[in-house]
């Protein structure tokens, strides 16, 4: 597609739900980053594939985040028994995975728990 | 790890006038450095990036400069208008690896 896409644009969960937020890369990027917004702050980095494989899942931040790639274009983002603390806007970028390696990035998904 | 940070949260410029925007980093083993802006509700918008072998480079309207002494990089908006109204960020690191974001500063131009 011509940009990276996002769904849904906005998730509203109750506390111990599970949920999963979806990226459609720019068509032909074989790098997909997941970063997290918080309100007033810049984006934290969740997680990186590299084709189909987690290059870099350092950003995780608990065994309750979980992201695929099987075939290496969608990814999701999935996360489990949701908490008021994953209030979030998430974010999915998508490069070439060649230089310059600026990320393009997409709207974003704002999920709040309840 | 590469730590990024913003010298100001807000910004206030008249329109017409020249922006700067500043931002240190840690790592002095980052080489890639990029500026985006962040509309209400939308995702980061590429602006301008530098490799460490630059110390300037500029766009239309944007110039990014940067010292690898203090570890300092700067964006600078000429003849700063309305829709540059946004948050701005830096972001740092090593080429091929995820990149590390600053906090943001608030542009807000007086109209």
């Amino acid at each position: 597609g011509a940009g990276v896409s996002q769904t849904p644009s906005n998730k509203v969960t109750e506390k111990g739900k599970y949920v999963e937020l979806r990226c459609d890369p720019i068509s032909g990027h074989t790098a997909l980053y997941w970063y997290r917004q918080s309100l007033g702050q810049g984006p934290e980095f969740l997680i990186y594939f590299q084709g189909t494989g987690a290059a870099d899942d350092s950003g995780l931040p608990n065994d309750r985040f979980f992201a695929v790639r099987p075939e290496g274009s969608v990814s999701t983002l999935k996360i489990q028994r949701t908490e008021r603390g994953d209030s979030a806007v998430y974010l999915c970028a998508s490069s070439p995975g060649t230089e310059p390696y600026g990320y393009t990035f997409g709207s974003g998904t704002r999920l709040t728990v309840v | 790890g590469e730590s990024v940070g913003l010298h100001l949260p807000t910004l206030s410029v008249q329109e017409g006038d020249n922006s700067i925007i500043n931002c240190a980093y840690s790592n002095s083993a980052s080489d890639y450095f990029i500026w985006y802006k962040q509309e209400s509700g939308k995702g980061p918008q590429f602006i301008i990036d530098i490799r460490s072998n630059m110390d300037k480079r500029q766009g239309q309207r944007v110039t990014v400069l940067l010292n690898k002494t203090v570890k300092h990089l700067s964006l600078q908006i000429a003849a700063t208008q309305p829709g540059d109204s946004a948050v701005y960020f830096c972001a740092a690191g090593p080429g091929n690896t995820p990149l590390v974001f600053g906090k943001g500063t608030r542009l807000s131009v007086i109209a």
